[in-house]
């Protein structure tokens, strides 16, 4: 099955410092990548949608200028929450697809990053 | 307002025992998936199912989609302490975006030995 990896696995910093979370996708390109965070005994909630070479698309609520995300390769897509403040603590999934238009399109998960801001 | 309603949010029962987990929108979706994430890690995919009325089976687990497209059951029989985790059901509504999964809150599923 597909890979996706994503680094680092889990990551404290301090408030007011960035940081960024990679997601590959290891044995396929990926043409589109999807970010997601995830609260305690909570669902995931898709943050945005990124295909390789353009602007990522934003869900409603979401800031673009706070989590920026760069997809620059069909293997790789970069999360980066800017000035992150205690309440960006969480845990943030990528997913990876080869969309072919078809209803079994499959997002391939990653393993997930544990962001702690004190 | 959340869109898929999974229910029972939390299961405990002893290993051997049956449970069944509903998955329920009044939207249609054009296929639905279930997941199971263990802590501190990403999904992993059990089953699309995309026909209306469409049963799968994956060893002791069997999943359906309801006729309407809009529940979905996952079934285990004799669970074991290793199926203990979340269980997440997801869909793509009809006529939304591929791309567009829609997640439910989850199941946490625990098997006592």
């Amino acid at each position: 099955g597909a890979v996706v990896s994503q680094h680092p696995s889990r990551v404290i910093c301090k408030s007011g410092t960035s940081v960024k979370i990679e997601c590959r996708s290891l044995d396929f390109q990926a043409t589109t990548m999807f970010w997601y965070r995830q609260f305690p005994k909570q669902s995931l909630m898709l943050m945005a949608t990124s295909n390789e070479g353009s602007k990522a698309t934003y869900e409603q609520g979401v800031e673009k200028d706070k989590f920026l995300i760069n997809h620059a390769s069909l293997t790789l897509s970069t999360l980066t929450v800017t000035s992150a403040h205690p309440e960006d603590s969480s845990f943030y999934i990528c997913s990876a697809s080869q969309p072919r238009g078809l209803i079994t399109d499959t997002q391939y998960f990653g393993p997930g990053t544990r962001l702690t801001v004190l | 307002t959340q869109l898929l309603e999974q229910s029972p949010q939390f299961l405990s029962i002893q290993e051997g025992e049956n449970l069944t987990v509903y998955c329920n929108s009044s939207s249609v979706f054009s296929s639905l998936q279930w997941y199971r994430q263990e802590p501190g890690e990403g999904p992993v995919l059990l089953v699309t199912v995309v026909t209306g009325g469409e049963v799968k089976k994956l060893k002791r687990l069997t999943f359906q989609f309801g006729d309407a497209r809009k529940d979905s059951s996952l079934h285990i029989t004799a669970a074991q302490p290793g199926d203990t985790g979340l269980y997440l059901c997801a869909g793509v509504l009809y006529g939304g975006s591929q791309g567009n999964l829609i997640f439910g809150k989850g199941t946490k599923l625990s098997v006592k030995p």
